[in-house]
This record gives structure tokens, C-alpha cells and sequence, in this order.
């Protein structure tokens, strides 16, 4: 059964950091991983999409990388903004069915 | 356009009312989802529809009814709800159900009271 984790599970940093977010998944048969941004009460952004054939997307400050044989993805944020303090989420697609596991989240806070 | 609109944003029924969330997609995706999101928790998957037939229910109470009455529309209908089905409800929309990212709307705040 996958499991997906994700640590920490809590982040505060100041403004202006460079930081990496990790994800963990427990079965390398993954079709794709999604990382997503979810703000205090209101639905999930996709931020980065990687398809299990490629080791990294990058999206303006984000960047995403995967590593299936060791189940590792991370999720850099350079320069890290006040405005992106959010939960972010990643979740793998398994091979079998295509179900969508999430991790539980990392909730960031970049202070000013 | 990447965008999937759900309404209405915020809902509060009591247990014996009957009410119904919608969801709308125009990108031509053939798979829709429902999920379930609890405080502080990640979203929990409820049904998928692919090519408005449903192919996965996992194991939901029949007091919700999902429907797809076209390849853009998805609604959730509510009926008996209990106060612990109090929840956030996302909608979802990918290209197929297999593969493709997932798109969410913003979310129906449901309270039961």
C-alpha cells in the first residue's frame, strides 16, 4: 500500500530564504507526482506536475525534483516571499488504478 | 482556461434537508473527482467519474449521491448529512482518470447542523 509522508511538517523561515520541502512515497511504481499550494480555506493550486520518466519541472522560483528508485521527491523555493506562506502538498499517482495519495502537508510560514 | 468552478461556496443544511453541490469544467477533461478535506488534513477521495460513468466510490455513506449529467458537470447530493460530514468538498478535473494533473476548484464549505 503507498504511503506518502512529508517533512516537516510545520516550517517558519524568514523572508528572503532558500528552502526544500521533502516527500516520501513507501512504492516506486508511480505514474506521476503533483505538488500542490493550498492557502487557509480554500481549494489546491497545482504547482508542479513530474511525470515518473523525468527528474525535475521547474516553474519560476519553484523547482521539483524526483528520484523514483530511492521514492524521493523535493520541492525548492528560492528566494521565499511572505506570500508564500501556505500548506503545500504532494501527492503520487500509483501505476495501478491512478488514484492520487497525498502526504499531509507542510504548512510554511515566511515571515517578513 | 484551467479552471473548475464549484458552487455554492459556503452551504449549512440540517440533518433532514436535502441539498446539492455543483461543480463545472470546460477543459475538455474526461475524468472528475470529489474529495473530502477535513481541517488540517489532506483531501480524501470520494468517487471519479470517468467519461460520466463512475469507476471508483470508495465505500462512501449513500447519503451522498454523486452525478454527472454531461462531460462538464459533476453534482454531489446531499441528503441526512450528519454533523461530522461538516467538511470542505473539492471538486477535481484531470484528463483522463489514469494520468494528467489534477485541476481543483475552490471548495464548497459545507456545515451540518
Amino acid at each position: 500500500k503507498q504511503e506518502v509522508t512529508q517533512i516537516p511538517a510545520a516550517l517558519s523561515v524568514p523572508e528572503g530564504e532558500n528552502l526544500v520541502l521533502n516527500c516520501s512515497f513507501t512504492d516506486s511504481a508511480i505514474y506521476n507526482l503533483q505538488w500542490f499550494r493550498q492557502d487557509p480555506g480554500k481549494g489546491l493550486t497545482s504547482l508542479l506536475l513530474i511525470q515518473s520518466s523525468q527528474r525535475e519541472q521547474t516553474s519560476g522560483r519553484l523547482n521539483a525534483s524526483l528520484d523514483k528508485s530511492s521514492g524521493r521527491s523535493t520541492l525548492y523555493i528560492a528566494a521565499s516571499q511572505p506570500g508564500d506562506s501556505a500548506t503545500y502538498l504532494c501527492a503520487v499517482r500509483h501505476n495501478q488504478g491512478g488514484k492520487l495519495i497525498f502526504g499531509q502537508g507542510t504548512e510554511l510560514s515566511v515571515k517578513p | 482556461d484551467t479552471e473548475v468552478t464549484q458552487t455554492p461556496k459556503h452551504l449549512v443544511m440540517g440533518m433532514t434537508n436535502k441539498k446539492s453541490l455543483k461543480c463545472e469544467q470546460h477543459m475538455g477533461h474526461r475524468a472528475m473527482y470529489w474529495y473530502k478535506q477535513k481541517a488540517k488534513k489532506p483531501p480524501e477521495l470520494m468517487f471519479v467519474y470517468s467519461y460520466e460513468k463512475l469507476s471508483i466510490n470508495e465505500s462512501v455513506p449513500s447519503r451522498f449521491s454523486p452525478e454527472c449529467p454531461n462531460s462538464s458537470l459533476l453534482n454531489l447530493h446531499l441528503h441526512a448529512l450528519q454533523p461530522e460530514d461538516s467538511a470542505l468538498y473539492l471538486c477535481a478535473s484531470s484528463q483522463d482518470r489514469t494520468a494528467g494533473e489534477l485541476f481543483f476548484g475552490e471548495g464548497s464549505r459545507l456545515t451540518v447542523l
